[in-house]
């Protein structure tokens, strides 16, 4: 299994500022994800964060509004840019770890979330 | 693409009776399944998933599904709730390694009565 701890739990921004939040894994995971889960919604894919490249945006998603680094297995940042009250939203961090056998292990594990509220 | 439909956005049961969460999924194979559970102010939790076997899965806290293939269904059952498993639940289903983005379901608010 893996526990992920996300920095800042939450926090209160003013539009047109930026905010990175980062994303810390107790253990190595195959494959890190950014998810957003707006106000009494579902979660929505934002990007997979590639080790050492450029993340893999899903379709509405840029880099310039949200660039994503994963320097390594265990750590990776988003950062939320120019924000708007439309971005006011929990932001959630997950990994998958693969198995030995390089099937999926089949779990998504989270963290907690950072919730944003821009005003 | 694969979707997933929750078709019950809030449910209420009262503690100590059944409890049947719906899940429809939409996908030309068998994808993975997956029941996440989410507190109040918390993360996701995995309750439990499907991958292929024994049709009827079983979780944590006394949480149970049925995949049927025929009804694209993977709906959740407990026989009998508690206070403490007032939460959002998610269905979400998965394609395969190498790809294991999920897709979430809308969710379904639980609210449990005395």
């Amino acid at each position: 299994s893996a526990v992920i701890s996300q920095k800042p739990s939450r926090d209160i921004c003013q539009r047109g500022t930026s905010l990175t939040i980062q994303c810390q894994v107790d253990s190595q995971v195959t494959m890190m994800f950014w998810y957003r889960q707006q106000p009494g919604q579902s979660l929505t894919l934002i990007a997979t964060a590639n080790q050492g490249s450029e993340a893999t945006y899903e379709s509405g998603f840029v880099i310039d509004k949200f660039p994503i680094s994963r320097p390594n297995l265990t750590f990776s940042t988003l950062t939320v840019s120019n924000m708007s009250p439309e971005d006011s939203s929990i932001y959630l961090c997950s990994g998958t770890i693969g198995s030995a056998g390089g099937a999926w292990a089949g779990e998504l594990f989270f963290g907690e979330g950072s919730r944003l509220t821009v005003l | 693409a694969q979707s997933v439909t929750q078709p019950d956005i809030h449910i209420t049961v009262s503690e100590g009776a059944s409890l049947e969460l719906r899940c429809n999924y939409s996908y030309g194979a068998t994808p993975y399944l997956f029941w996440y559970v989410q507190s109040p102010g918390q993360g996701l939790q995995l309750l439990l998933k499907y991958f292929s076997g024994d049709t009827l899965v079983q979780g944590i806290k006394g949480f149970e599904a049925e995949f049927k293939r025929s009804q694209s269904s993977f709906n959740l059952r407990k026989p009998s709730v508690h206070w403490s498993d007032a939460a959002e639940y998610f269905c979400a289903v998965g394609l395969n390694f190498g790809n294991e983005k999920l897709t979430f379901g809308t969710g379904t608010r639980l609210t449990i009565i005395p």
